[in-house]
């Protein structure tokens, strides 16, 4: 079974903070997704990445970045958190072509 | 235009009714189609694949219709625990897959 795990269900931070969100897939699979979930705005694409040491923006990149140096780990950063960054966080990683196969999320509240 | 729309519903109906959710998209170059589910307080699973020739998984039928750009999801015999939001996936040429915001469906005893 493909397995996708993330760092921690629930976190909470204060404006302000740098916060790590750490995803890593054990499939050996090429991509590597970060998303968040918003109520009413679906899942919203931050960042992916196709290979180790790439990435690229998503629909949503400002105030995030990412780092990917190994295959399977993908970690998101927000810099200096702020309140409208109290999300779900669903990192998913997929083959080269295929489905997208997701982590339980992480839901971060910014204080 | 948005890339992927969905009625979000949400489609309330009794046990063992047949209810069919559509989806479209605006990207005449996507390529490949899926439906995900998504149960409350939890991450999406992929339900099924969408092929151009239709197909069916039990009491599930999805079909795509190219000329029309629209997506369609059946399933009949509704049970409980059909209960969850379906999830429009569309695979783009240059994007990764793009996500519809969900059609809620509550089955009802």
């Amino acid at each position: 079974d493909v397995k996708v795990t993330q760092s921690s269900r629930y976190l909470v931070k204060r404006t302000g903070e740098k916060v790590f969100l750490e995803c890593v897939q054990d499939m050996d699979h090429e991509n590597m997704f970060w998303y968040r979930q918003d109520p009413g705005l679906g899942l919203r694409l931050i960042y992916f990445s196709y290979d180790v040491k790439m990435k690229e923006k998503g629909d949503i990149p400002e105030g995030y970045s990412v780092s990917r140096e190994k295959k399977e780990r993908f970690s998101l950063i927000l810099e200096s958190a702020s309140t409208n960054q109290t999300s779900m966080y669903l990192c998913a990683s997929s083959p080269i072509e295929g489905e997208q196969f997701f982590g339980p999320g992480t839901r971060l509240t910014v204080l | 235009r948005k890339e992927v729309e969905q009625d979000p519903g949400p489609f309330n109906v009794p046990e063992g009714a047949t209810v069919a959710f559509n989806c479209t998209y605006s990207n005449s170059a996507s390529q490949s189609f899926f439906w995900y589910r998504q149960d409350c307080r939890k991450e999406p699973k992929l339900l099924m694949s969408v092929y151009s020739s239709g197909n069916e998984d039990g009491r599930f039928t999805a079909q795509l219709n190219r000329a029309s750009q629209y997506i369609s999801l059946l399933i009949r015999d509704s049970k409980l625990s059909d209960s969850a939001t379906y999830l429009c996936v569309v695979n783009t040429p240059i994007t990764p897959l793009v996500f519809g915001k969900g059609t809620r469906l509550s089955v009802i005893a």
